[in-house]
């Protein structure tokens, strides 16, 4: 049963910390997604890559996230340093070459005190 | 102004009645439309997808397409408890480099009551 795997799945750190968020995509999807989603602001997309390389960060705030696709098998997101607005569930989701349908993950829920 | 738009509900219906979910979009040149449902603490789950101006039968899910006016909706047939949930609609437009990018309303809630 193909799924985009993320850790960890519940984390709670405290303010200035650095959070590391990984995803496994599906094997063979080339497209992987970052979404942050709150109450306040549903399903917001922070990146995403294709092939590996980021094509569009512009809704991540630069002074302190960054994404990274190391390998085909790994994607992450980095928060640092951590703040209690960016507590949130953060998913990644995959699509295939097709890239027309994504698949999320379970989320990482993320609590900064 | 948001791209994609939905009434954030809660829509309430009971057990048994057809449920209407409603979508708008901004984007004329989108291409490919989805309805994700989403369980309270767990991830997007694609129901359905459509394409072209229409209807597209699924089980007890309808979606409906219509471009010229920029909407598409969701009805769900005899509604069951179990449909209780968040009903994302998602838009994607494909950019310069062949990558489908999905923006998403911020979600409907449908409550089912017995």
């Amino acid at each position: 049963d193909a799924r985009v795997t993320q850790t960890p799945r519940h984390k709670v750190t405290e303010m200035g910390q650095e959070v590391t968020m990984r995803c496994q995509p599906i094997l063979g999807h080339n497209t992987v997604f970052w979404y942050r989603q709150t109450m306040m602001q549903g399903l917001e997309l922070l990146a995403y890559f294709r092939n590996r390389a980021p094509l569009d960060d512009s809704g991540m705030p630069k002074d302190r996230f960054s994404a990274e696709m190391p390998d085909a098998t790994l994607a992450t997101l980095k928060i640092q340093p951590s703040e209690p607005r960016d507590s949130a569930v953060y998913f990644c989701a995959s699509g295939d070459r097709a890239g027309n349908t994504i698949y999320f993950g379970e989320g990482s829920w993320l609590t900064v005190v | 102004q948001k791209e994609v738009e939905q009434n954030s509900g809660p829509l309430s219906v009971p057990e048994g009645a057809i449920a209407s979910l409603n979508c708008t979009y901004s984007d004329r040149v989108s291409q490919s439309f989805f309805w994700y449902r989403q369980y309270s603490g767990k991830s997007p789950e694609l129901i359905m997808s459509i394409y072209s101006n229409g209807d597209k039968e699924d089980g007890r899910f309808t979606a409906q397409l219509n471009k010229a006016s920029q909407y598409v909706s969701l009805l769900i047939r005899d509604s069951q408890p179990s449909d209780s949930a968040t009903y994302l609609c998602a838009v994607t437009r494909r950019e310069g480099g062949g990558s489908y990018i999905p923006t998403f309303g911020r979600g409907t809630s449908l409550i089912v009551h017995p």
